[in-house]
């Protein structure tokens, strides 16, 4: 069974300092990887997706994500944090088969001006 | 505009009572998905269905109930079966074809409260 950590709870840093948000799994063949943000109330929204092919993949909002298999992760970064960024981030990862998506518990980001 | 909607955006119900909450695609999307999102927990798959009158158990499918008539249409009963259901319901869709089944859009999302 395919399975989805996202260690940090909660992220606290300030307006234009770098972010990284952590995600591992579990899945027994190839991931089909995504990160989706949050704000509240609201629906998910697709930030980037992995597939296949180059690690580093870049999203909308100046984030990205690197994919590495060996540490069976594929953490979120983002250079230059915005106020706006503060949400909700959930990573997830799909099964091939029938498209079952898993996330994680999400990590929720505050930013400090 | 192309997307999904979900109605209402907040309802309440009263124990005992069975409830729909309606979500809606314009993608022409093959699969669509419920999730039930409580605090701390991520989002749990409630049902889902790739295909017209076809649909499958999720995680958490029991005290739920779901139909799938229209390729558009996915409607969500909870059930008085259903013994916590108070929180927040995502509806999302994908097109069929692998691997992007598994990139899913979401709807807004409709919070459930039970009185």
């Amino acid at each position: 069974a395919q399975s989805v950590t996202q260690p940090d709870i909660h992220i606290t840093v300030s307006e234009g300092a770098s972010l990284e948000l952590r995600c591992n799994y579990s899945y027994g063949a190839t991931p089909y990887l995504f990160w989706y943000v949050q704000s509240p109330g609201q629906g998910l929204q697709l930030l980037l997706k992995y597939f296949s092919g180059d690690t580093l993949v870049q999203g909308i909002k100046g984030f990205e994500a690197e994919f590495k298999r060996s540490q069976s992760s594929f953490n979120l970064r983002k250079p230059s944090v915005h106020w706006s960024d503060a949400a909700e981030y959930f990573c997830a990862v799909g099964a091939s088969s029938y498209g079952k998506l898993t996330f994680g518990q999400g990590t929720i980001l505050t930013v400090h001006p | 505009d192309g997307g999904i909607t979900q109605s209402p955006k907040y309802l309440f119900r009263k124990e005992g009572q069975n409830v729909t909450l309606s979500c809606e695609q314009n993608l022409n999307h093959d699969a669509m998905y419920w999730y039930r999102q409580d605090p701390g927990q991520g989002l749990r798959l409630i049902y889902y269905s790739q295909i017209v009158n076809d649909f499958q158990k999720g995680d958490i499918a029991e005290g739920y109930s779901v139909s799938r008539e229209k390729k558009e249409s996915f409607p969500l009963t909870v059930t008085s079966a259903q013994k916590n259901p108070t929180a927040f319901y995502l509806c999302a869709s994908s097109i069929g074809e692998i691997p992007n089944r598994n990139e899913q859009f979401f709807g807004p999302g409709t919070r459930l409260t039970v009185l």
